[in-house]
């Protein structure tokens, strides 16, 4: 029972435009997302997150955006740098619970 | 401030062995987390401790088993090894100033099992 799904594994785009990653979730009893990035023989790096109270958080470059009646959740990359290729993981929690559940990752390539 | 420390990076084992992987979390993070990484499963939860205490615990036998020490530094054992328990294994630590902080993860540990 996958319960945070990134339907496509891999994306390329070119240098310079917007990526968009997309996940999907079905547990109504998460409260806390988050994007990770990952490069071969390294552990996952934390991106950026957003709680279920607000539906957008900026970091530079990177937006989070929560549509939670879709339960859904994107993350856009502004522009698109050939540094963010590789993987991209999102994950959820719920209320006091420190498991993350995470999606099974998508590999972006970005084209110079 | 030095990151999740995992040791050692790799590992070749055979069937029916045992393992015991090593993770120093943050410092002064109390909270240290396990998951296993396979290509077809993603991320998956192990378990995870806070001040020795296990909390939380993931769908895997009981073969797998960890301890944290009062250090905070955190041990996992995986016994009677099998083919399929090949994987990359991460730990993670969080500080426990907030419910909603993220995880920050070693580079964990790539066992292969012969």
């Amino acid at each position: 029972d996958q319960q945070v799904k990134q339907n496509s594994p891999s994306l390329s785009v070119q240098e310079g435009r917007i990526s968009i990653l997309n996940c999907d979730y079905t547990n109504s009893m998460f409260d806390y997302f988050l994007w990770y990035k990952k490069y071969p023989a390294e552990g996952p790096t934390f991106l950026i997150s957003i709680s279920s109270i607000k539906d957008k958080n900026e970091d530079g470059r990177f937006t989070v955006f929560l549509n939670k009646s879709a339960k859904h959740l994107s993350l856009h990359i502004v522009p698109s740098q050939p540094g963010d290729s590789a993987v991209y993981f999102c994950a959820a929690s719920g209320i006091g619970n420190e498991k993350l559940t995470f999606g099974t990752g998508t590999r972006l390539t970005i084209i110079p | 401030k030095a990151g999740v420390t995992q040791t050692p990076r790799y590992l070749i084992k055979t069937r029916g062995q045992q393992v015991t992987l090593s993770c120093s979390p943050i410092s002064g993070h109390r909270s240290v987390s396990w998951y296993q990484q396979t290509p077809g499963q993603g991320l998956q939860f192990l378990f995870e401790y806070f001040s020795e205490t296990q909390r939380n615990k993931g769908n895997f036998p009981g073969r797998f088993s960890g301890r944290q020490f009062s250090n905070s530094r955190s041990e996992m054992n995986v016994s009677t090894l099998e083919l399929g328990d090949s994987a990359l294994y991460l730990c993670a630590s969080k500080g426990a100033q907030s419910a909603n902080s993220p995880l920050h993860f070693g580079n964990g540990t790539r066992l292969t099992v012969t």
